[in-house]
């Protein structure tokens, strides 16, 4: 597509539950980055895929979090019996290869009760 | 890793003047970008600037990498230029974000 996509914009779910939060890269971007932004904060590292190397997990903050990129593509970052302290802005970003200009997508709204 | 701090942290500016944003880094960096954050928290790419000097209408930015400092310059503003203004920076892992400088352009 033109730009970087994520579903769902918003979501809200209640403390214990799962969720799960998409992101469609820009076509033919190797890399594929998530960041979490809390209310009034900067934004913070979470993981990144490049092509078919392992990816970075560095910036996780829990076991509760974990991602997948299928085909290359598409990425699903989930989080397992959410907490009310994940509640943020989680976003998702691609460039060309690593390294290079990132993207990013608008974003989705997690709140958690 | 390395550190990014941005200056001022906040900006109240009348419309039509100009403003300067800082940047300072600890390391050296391979990539550099400036971002504005829109009322609505879409990130926009202002400026993709490892070193030297870009422009883009009222907008301009300077890195000067030896001194491991990056500026953006806001020309003539506008009440749409109100928001954040992110600056990143990539050495060795993924962006390190700055906490951003918060303009508010009044009419």
């Amino acid at each position: 597509g033109a730009g970087v996509s994520q579903s769902p914009s918003n979501k809200v779910t209640e403390k214990g539950k799962d969720v799960e939060l998409r992101c469609d890269p820009i076509s033919g971007h190797t890399a594929l980055y998530w960041y979490r932004q809390s209310l009034g904060q900067g934004l913070e590292f979470l993981i990144y895929f490049q092509g078919n190397s392992a990816p970075d997990k560095s910036g996780l903050p829990s076991d509760r979090f974990s991602a997948e990129r299928t085909g290359g593509s598409v990425s699903t970052l989930t989080i397992q019996r959410t907490q009310q302290e994940d509640s943020a802005v989680y976003l998702c970003a691609s460039s060309r290869v690593l390294g290079n200009e990132q993207f990013f997508g608008p974003g989705t709204r997690l709140t958690v009760l | 890793g390395i550190q990014v701090e941005q200056s001022p942290p906040d900006l109240i500016l009348q419309e039509g003047a100009n403003s300067t944003l800082r940047c300072n880094f600890s390391d050296s960096v391979n990539n550099l970008q400036w971002f504005h954050q829109n009322p609505w928290g879409q990130l926009i790419n202002l400026f993709y600037i490892p070193s030297g000097t870009k422009q883009n209408g009222r907008l301009s930015a300077t890195t000067v990498a030896t001194e491991r400092y990056s500026l953006l310059y806001i020309s003539s503003s506008q009440t749409t230029d109100s928001g954040v203004y992110f600056c990143a920076a990539l050495g060795n892992t993924p962006l390190v974000f700055g906490k951003g400088t918060r303009l508010s352009v009044i009419a």
